[in-house]
């Protein structure tokens, strides 16, 4: 599975976007990009995932670059309870590598008052 | 629908002794994974089942067991616990080998 590389940490405002971005360069063509988040002390939780086109959901959009070598994950308005390390992890979609979820140090987002 | 459970949410042992934690999940998902998350480390899988009957190693499997005799329970077992296995201890499970993960409250584990 592809590396990813994410900056160790971020500040947002309460109520503006928060845009997280994730380095894929070494991404293969059946390579998905996922998004999960980890509020202290909690399990992970899933937020998005998408190949080449960008997705929307009620949690958040993902934006992917035309050459996927790199992504944004972009949480509309963001709110206190926003404040989570953020994951950005690359994976084949297929049952051979589905164990190998490659976990870096993500993203910590503060988001302040 | 409770998703995934882990038990017990604490432990503390002592070199040497052994304990099960225990992971359970209503969502009748047929994959079910361990993992343990370290500081200064991401998630690391320890071990996996692909269903009923069946685990397999992950990444870091020395010193851990696991049993998946029952569909919907995940086991992980430490024979003998040491220092290094303190950490805390997070379980998943997934509808098939390419579905989104779903993720327990973990359990935090201190050895002596």
């Amino acid at each position: 599975d592809a590396k990813t590389t994410q900056p160790t940490s971020m500040d947002c405002a309460e109520g503006r976007a928060a845009n997280l971005p994730c380095n894929h360069s070494t991404i293969s063509g059946n390579e998905y990009v996922y998004w999960y988040r980890q509020i202290h002390s909690q399990g992970p939780q899933y937020i998005i995932h998408g190949l080449k086109n960008n997705e929307t959901n009620e949690m958040a959009s993902l934006i992917i670059t035309e050459d996927r070598k790199s992504s944004t994950l972009i949480l509309p308005h963001a709110t206190l309870r926003d404040t989570a390390v953020y994951y950005c992890i690359v994976r084949a979609d297929n049952a051979g590598n589905n164990r190998k979820l490659i976990w870096g140090l993500g993203t910590s987002l503060a988001v302040n008052p | 629908n409770a998703g995934v459970t882990q038990t017990p949410k604490f432990r503390v042992l002592k070199t040497g002794q052994s304990m099960t934690l225990l992971c359970a999940q209503d969502m009748n998902h047929e994959y079910m994974y361990w993992y343990r998350q370290d500081p200064g480390m991401g998630l690391r899988l320890i071990h996996y089942s692909v269903g009923e009957g069946t685990t397999a190693k992950g990444e870091v499997p020395d010193g851990y067991n696991v049993s998946r005799l029952k569909k919907q329970n995940f086991l992980l077992g430490l024979e003998s616990a040491a220092p290094s296995q303190t950490s805390v201890y997070f379980c998943a499970s997934s509808y098939g080998a390419t579905d989104t993960q779903y993720f327990g409250p973990g359990t935090r584990l201190t050895v002596l």
